[in-house]
């Protein structure tokens, strides 16, 4: 089984300054690695995801992850926010096969403030 | 190509009875999977049909129920509704051979049980 751990509920952030969301996952199997972002009374959109090679992805928005096996984490991470951000963050695992589903965390709050 | 698309958008039922949560699948895609997002919390896997078959189950009470078409959209009912049932049901479709992927995600149906 899969679990995923966001070790923080909630994250305030001044506009413009950097911000780490935290993400820390347990699978007995490889597993990808995703980061979905919901804004308020929307759907899960995709920001970026975690499939293979190099450690560190990107979004077309600035955001970036970097997948970390030893510690099995998968951190996002953006060097300067801004008001548009304010959003939940989820992070989620999916093993590499079976018909195991998509298993998400509990979610990070990100509040930009101005 | 058009995304998930979920009816209704929002709905109000009584304790105890029935509902019907409709979902359209991006096309190309053959899975549709069943989230449901209590309020403060990550989605929760509730099933996934693969060419009108359920081929995996959350821990779901054997009232929610589901169903697949030719068409690959799905319906999700929920019978003897309780005030715990209370929450944002999430669609999602994806493309079973490729499990790299990810999930399209809809914006949900807010239902809530008085």
């Amino acid at each position: 089984a899969q679990s995923v751990t966001q070790l923080d509920s909630q994250v305030p952030v001044f506009e413009e300054a950097p911000v780490e969301l935290r993400c820390n996952y347990s699978s007995s199997v490889s597993v990808y690695l995703f980061w979905y972002v919901q804004y308020p009374n929307q759907g899960l959109q995709l920001l970026l995801k975690y499939l293979s090679g190099s450690t560190l992805v990107e979004s077309i928005n600035g955001f970036e992850a970097e997948f970390n096996k030893s510690q099995t984490s998968f951190h996002l991470r953006k060097p300067s926010v801004h008001i548009s951000d304010t959003a939940e963050y989820f992070c989620a695992v999916r093993p590499l096969s079976g018909n195991t589903p998509l298993v998400f965390g509990k979610g990070t709050r990100l509040s930009v403030i101005a | 190509e058009t995304g998930v698309t979920q009816s209704p958008t929002h709905l109000i039922k009584t304790r105890g009875q029935q509902v019907t949560l409709r979902c359209s699948s991006q096309s190309g895609h053959n899975t549709v999977s069943w989230y449901q997002q209590a309020l403060g919390q990550g989605p929760q896997f509730i099933f996934q049909y693969y060419r009108e078959e359920e081929n995996g189950r959350g821990n779901f009470p054997p009232r929610f129920s589901g169903l697949q078409f030719p068409n690959y959209s799905s319906e999700l009912n929920v019978n003897a509704l309780e005030l715990d049932d209370s929450a944002l049901y999430l669609c999602a479709s994806s493309q079973s051979r490729d499990r790299a992927y990810g999930y399209t995600f809809g914006s949900g149906t807010r239902l809530t049980v008085v």
